[in-house]
């Protein structure tokens, strides 16, 4: 099975700008892989960011952005604000199977 | 407003079973693929699987980590989809998610313990 990979964790200055990335282990990251992005707070259910690659959710701030970058899924966040301290998760679509990576823990510090 | 509701969890010991269900409301049921999705306490998420639509002829594909033990169905007249997990293991703990799209439940939290 395929192993999807984010950086575990992210720090990020009030105001800043960073980007997440999601690496696939069969090869890069294409628009065929259908790459989601999800944010999850403490104790809350996740909250879907981006859907196929760069579409926003209805939600979704405008400070948050999606591309294909290097060969990985990528995730930008620009003028970080506080309550973007959360837990990131992205998720590939492969032919039968999807695959979440292990997350990325981003602290707006 | 689209709404997908979880139920069915619940403390269950080492080789039971148990039918988690999920309820959509707010758009058009047998369109969409539904997925399942969870997340042990304290861990990430994990996808479970995903049952396609009619047009699709409601193909299911599952994790390999769950395949075998899970099943996914769908009963589009009442606009639910179904996860039966048998043969419960201390690792299948977890909040499950019912998932369509962007959409996401609140989850319910099936525990196995003895």
């Amino acid at each position: 099975q395929a192993v999807v990979t984010q950086e575990p964790s992210l720090t990020v200055s009030p105001g800043g700008t960073v980007t997440l990335t999601c690496g696939s282990s069969t090869g890069a990251v294409t628009s065929g892989h259908y790459s989601y992005w999800f944010q999850q707070k403490p104790g809350q259910a996740p909250r879907a960011l981006i859907y196929d690659t760069g579409n926003k959710s209805p939600w979704t701030p405008a400070r948050f952005s999606a591309s294909l970058l290097g060969g990985k899924a990528a995730l930008t966040l620009s003028g970080a604000q506080p309550e973007d301290e959360a837990e990131y998760y992205c998720l590939l679509s492969y032919s039968a199977t999807r695959v979440f990576g292990g997350g990325t823990k981003l602290t707006v510090l | 407003e689209v709404q997908v509701v979880e139920s069915g969890g619940g403390l269950v010991q080492p080789g039971g079973s148990l039918r988690l269900s999920c309820a959509g409301s707010g758009f058009t049921f047998s369109d969409h693929y539904m997925d399942w999705v969870r997340q042990a306490p304290g861990k990430g998420l994990e996808w479970v699987g995903r049952i396609r639509n009619k047009a699709d002829s409601y193909t299911i594909e599952y994790a390999a980590s769950v395949k075998g033990r899970f099943t996914i169905s769908r009963d589009d007249s009442k606009n639910s989809l179904y996860l039966q997990i048998n043969s419960l293991k201390t690792e299948d703990t977890a909040v499950y998610y019912c998932v369509r799209d962007i959409y996401w439940g609140q989850g319910t939290l099936v525990t196995v313990s003895s």
